[in-house]
């Protein structure tokens, strides 16, 4: 069974410009999730997707938003890009949230680097 | 919010030693605590995880505890080997969101 993927595998952008990351979940699963992970740093939640529907979202500016399409797999946005923007994008898949325990399963991640 | 701290930040032991990483949480609400490794490159794999019905866990060199009434837990690798060497993560998630908290990492050096 196919894990989460995540295209592209890398990315180069410059300041004040778009980017667009995606994200299939694995078959079945219905939450997506994204985290931020800078350099040397923890993972900070982004955004929780389930069912078409934002249902969390973590302390990052309105520039970034995404959505999650009716199979599941799911955008992130994120306008006028800054430096500290530079960071690996993971994004993650679990079962419907109405489960009581849910494992989260990560993707290999998009590096993204702002110049 | 969730708050989750881990200590220590980067730990390196011999091979053949035991390596421990700690973690603290504020919600006494949450309860599901799962351990995350790390390696170069790579996204986060699941490697063991904890609900806090249950005080320890054990997969083979892995295990894991739970104190509820401290609110921390703490991962134990036994026999550790080089391919052990990563960066590790807890995290805790409560029982009425789907928003996991994550420590904010413990890089593991095994020295062959």
């Amino acid at each position: 069974e196919a894990g989460v993927t995540q295209s592209p595998t890398h990315l180069i952008k410059t300041r004040g410009q778009q980017v667009t990351l995606r994200c299939s979940p694995i078959s079945g699963h219905t939450s997506v999730y994204w985290y931020q992970q800078a350099l040397g740093l923890g993972l900070q939640f982004l955004l929780w997707y389930d069912e078409g529907e934002e249902r969390n979202r973590g302390n990052f500016p309105p520039r970034f938003s995404g959505r999650q399409f009716p199979n599941y797999s799911s955008e992130l946005n994120v306008n006028a890009l800054e430096l500290e923007d530079s960071a690996l994008y993971l994004c993650a898949s679990s079962l419907a949230p109405l489960a009581v325990y849910n494992e989260q399963f990560f993707g290999p991640g998009t590096r993204l680097t702002v110049l | 919010g969730e708050n989750v701290e881990q200590h220590p930040s980067t730990l390196s032991v011999q091979e053949g030693d035991s390596a421990v990483i700690k973690c603290t949480y504020s919600d006494s609400a949450s309860n599901y605590f799962p351990w995350y490794k790390q390696e170069l490159g790579k996204g986060p794999q699941l490697i063991i995880d904890i609900r806090s019905n249950v005080g320890e866990k054990k997969d083979q060199r892995i295990a894991v505890t739970l104190n509820k009434t401290a609110k921390h837990f703490s991962l134990h690798i036994t026999e550790t080997q080089p391919e052990d060497s990563a960066v590790y993560f807890c995290a805790a998630k409560g029982p009425n969101f789907n928003k996991f908290y994550f420590g904010s990492g413990t890089k593991l050096n095994v020295k062959p």
